[in-house]
């Protein structure tokens, strides 16, 4: 079984900085996919970035840049230029590539960092 | 673009009641998943469908049931409600190959038990 660790579980930044979420994950699966979801007030789980873990170069998305490490099974998102919108619960996920056999079991997620932009 | 469309968005039940919860995928979306957040928790995984087939099950309660049907769209059938059910139900659809593994979510259902 997989485990999703966020040992941050509040953060406060002020607008315009640039923050770090961080996250470790725990598998003995070789093929993997592992995702940031936001979730603000309104509850809507929204796909922030995605990275496949045969991919050494970290996934990029406008604002939001990931650290992937691999060997330490590490996957922080840096939010660059923080907005008063991105404030919201942040969810580090895992999921098994399909061809590692299995069902399609979905997300694994973490306990979740909630991110507050101060104006 | 189309979204995965869940109904109803709020739904309150007395214990011991049923409730459905009704999940219609993106058009071509072939995989479904349902799950479970509780207030303040993280999303707990309940039951995937592929191509109309249970796929893989997870924390879902034996008084939980699902299915999907030959239009894709899936339900979950809650029986003997208790309390500890209130919480916000999500769908989520994917297509295995041409999304490489990319869930969309539902805007969810809020179930409430009193």
């Amino acid at each position: 079984a997989q485990t999703v660790t966020q040992s941050q579980p509040e953060m406060s930044v002020q607008e315009a900085e640039t923050v770090t979420l961080s996250c470790t994950y725990d598998t003995s699966e070789s093929n993997y996919y592992l995702f940031w979801y936001k979730q603000p007030p309104s509850r809507q789980m929204i796909l922030v970035i995605r990275q496949e873990a045969y991919k050494q170069q970290n996934a990029t998305e406008n604002r939001f840049s990931v650290n992937f490490q691999k060997a330490a099974k590490s996957f922080s998102l840096k939010i660059s230029d923080s907005q008063l919108g991105d404030t919201a619960m942040y969810f580090c996920a895992f999921m098994k590539h399909l061809n590692s056999g299995g069902g399609a079991d979905g997300l694994t997620f973490g306990k979740g960092t909630h991110l507050i932009i101060q104006p | 673009a189309a979204g995965v469309i869940q109904s109803p968005r709020h739904l309150i039940k007395e214990k011991r009641e049923t409730a459905t919860l009704k999940c219609y995928p993106i058009p071509r979306h072939d995989t479904v998943y349902w799950y479970q957040q509780g207030p303040g928790q993280d999303p707990q995984f309940l039951i995937s469908f592929y191509e109309k087939m249970q796929s893989d099950k997870g924390s879902i309660p034996d008084r939980f049931s699902a299915q999907q049907f030959s239009d894709y769209h899936s339900e979950l059938n809650m029986s003997s409600l208790e309390l500890g059910d209130s919480a916000l139900y999500f769908c989520a659809s994917s297509q295995r190959i041409a999304t490489n593994e990319k869930l969309f979510f539902g805007s969810g259902t809020q179930l409430s038990v009193l």
